[in-house]
């Protein structure tokens, strides 16, 4: 089973308006840690925001907010009044607590296009 | 700016050659992994390591090979390229292993096995 998933490959948005990009994650770990990044057409991956499984407020980062729905599973990104440089790809990623599990796991992330 | 550099930044290559790509941090964190990124797969962990001669495998780390000698440099190494490996490698670092630790990104090495 996929651990993290974006169902949306795709968006357009209106400049201004905001976006909501999805994300559902799967563990059974209770301490776990959700991450967006930011990957623009220069190829870099920037970190934006982050969201600790026992976090209890949802995080927020400037434009970005994170809707973290524990019980649903789900860590959406929102981002306020779009601008035309968030036109991105962009991933959520987790970080799971068990001893030795170091890594980061993707989803297949969402390309966003803010329209003019 | 999380002081990441990797080098060469573009690399074309033939099959069956080795190539070794580097990462290198100022930052003097424990914590480096190599990822790749592939359409469709978002990134996957290739290698990483956590201090100084100690490297572990990712969940793709077939053909892949790591070295650490030093705080700052970590080396990726394809001992034998094919064209399967082409893909775009990312080095990252982390202050400490835990769930809780943001992993910084360098700028990427977009890599082509011909």
């Amino acid at each position: 089973a996929q651990k993290i998933t974006q169902t949306q490959p795709g968006m357009f948005v209106q400049e201004k308006e905001a976006v909501t990009l999805d994300c559902t994650y799967d563990t059974s770990d209770p301490s776990y840690g959700l991450f967006w990044y930011k990957q623009p057409s220069s190829g870099e991956m920037i970190f934006l925001i982050y969201q600790g499984s026992y976090d209890q407020q949802n995080a927020t980062e400037g434009r970005y907010s994170l809707n973290f729905q524990k019980a649903r599973k789900s860590a959406n990104l929102v981002i306020s009044a779009s601008q035309l440089g968030d036109s991105a790809m962009y991933f959520c990623a987790m970080r799971e607590g068990r001893f030795g599990n170091e890594k980061l796991t993707f989803g297949t992330g969402t390309r966003l296009t803010i329209i003019p | 700016d999380a002081g990441i550099t990797q080098s060469p930044r573009h690399k074309v290559t033939e099959t069956g050659t080795p190539v070794t790509l580097r990462c290198h941090q100022t930052e003097n964190h424990r914590y480096m992994y190599w990822y790749r990124q592939d359409p469709g797969h978002g990134l996957r962990l290739i290698h990483y390591s956590y201090g100084v001669k100690d490297t572990d495998k990712g969940e793709v780390s077939d053909g892949y090979s790591v070295s650490r000698s030093k705080t700052e440099d970590f080396l990726l190494t394809l001992e034998s390229a094919t064209s399967s490996q082409t893909s775009v490698y990312f080095c990252a670092i982390a202050l400490a292993g835990s769930y809780t630790d943001t992993q910084y990104f360098g700028p990427g090495t977009r890599l082509t096995v011909l």
